[in-house]
């Protein structure tokens, strides 16, 4: 079976970093996702990786190694704002996305 | 550009009626999808469409049906409402199916709720 794990939650206070992991194993792979769904909000796309290793975009970095089947997000001087679920997910040999359940982030002051 | 958009944004559906789920979306993507979201579980695909005219089923498909008359118009139908079919239902888009890389746009969404 496909399956993508995800904590289900975290606690980070603002300024601070936090790492979010993603295992997955799927039928195929052909790129990882990351989306930021804040409550009662549309998923929004934050990343996207196919090849192993660091793609950087201002406070957000996700990192890939396939080998290993593993992801991590990871969000730099975190800000109230970034309180929000971030769901991962995998493109399978069918180009179909499978997603994790998402990780609600809390940020405290 | 208004994006994705879904009618209605929230609704309370008796056992057994029926309902249809619109969606349109303004930016010509060819791929569409409705997918279905609960609590503590990933969001799961109900059907798709590559490109007009053509459907397909996605992870859980039974009690929904959908048509792609045009590039525009996704909607979703619930022949016969049951309380498991409660559930936020998000509509996307992509500008093109298959492997080259483009992202998935969400529309806001639509709270139903079957009693």
């Amino acid at each position: 079976g496909q399956n993508i794990d995800q904590p289900t939650e975290m606690t980070a206070t603002e300024g601070a970093i936090v790492q979010i992991n993603c295992t997955y194993q799927t039928s195929g792979f052909n790129g990882l996702f990351w989306y930021q769904q804040h409550a009662g909000e549309a998923p929004t796309f934050l990343s996207y990786n196919v090849l192993d290793g660091l793609e950087e975009k201002g406070r957000f970095s996700s990192f890939l190694s396939r080998s290993k089947g593993y992801s991590y997000l990871l969000l730099k001087e975190l800000q109230m704002k970034d309180s929000a679920s971030y769901l991962c997910a995998v493109w399978d040999s069918n180009y179909q996305l499978i997603w994790g359940a998402g990780t609600k982030l809390i940020i405290k002051p | 550009t208004a994006g994705i958009t879904q009618a209605p944004t929230s609704q309370i559906l008796a056992a057994g009626r029926s309902m249809t789920l619109r969606c349109t979306q303004d930016m010509r993507h060819n791929a569409m999808y409705w997918y279905r979201q609960d609590l503590g579980l990933g969001l799961r695909l109900i059907h798709y469409s590559n490109t007009a005219g053509t459907t397909g089923k996605g992870e859980v498909p039974d009690g929904y049906s959908v048509s792609r008359a045009n590039t525009d118009d996704f909607p979703l139908t619930l022949a016969s409402a049951v309380p498991s079919q409660t559930s936020v239902y998000f509509c996307a888009s992509r500008e093109r199916p298959g492997g080259s890389y483009n992202e998935q746009f969400f529309g806001p969404g639509t709270r139903l709720t079957v009693l």
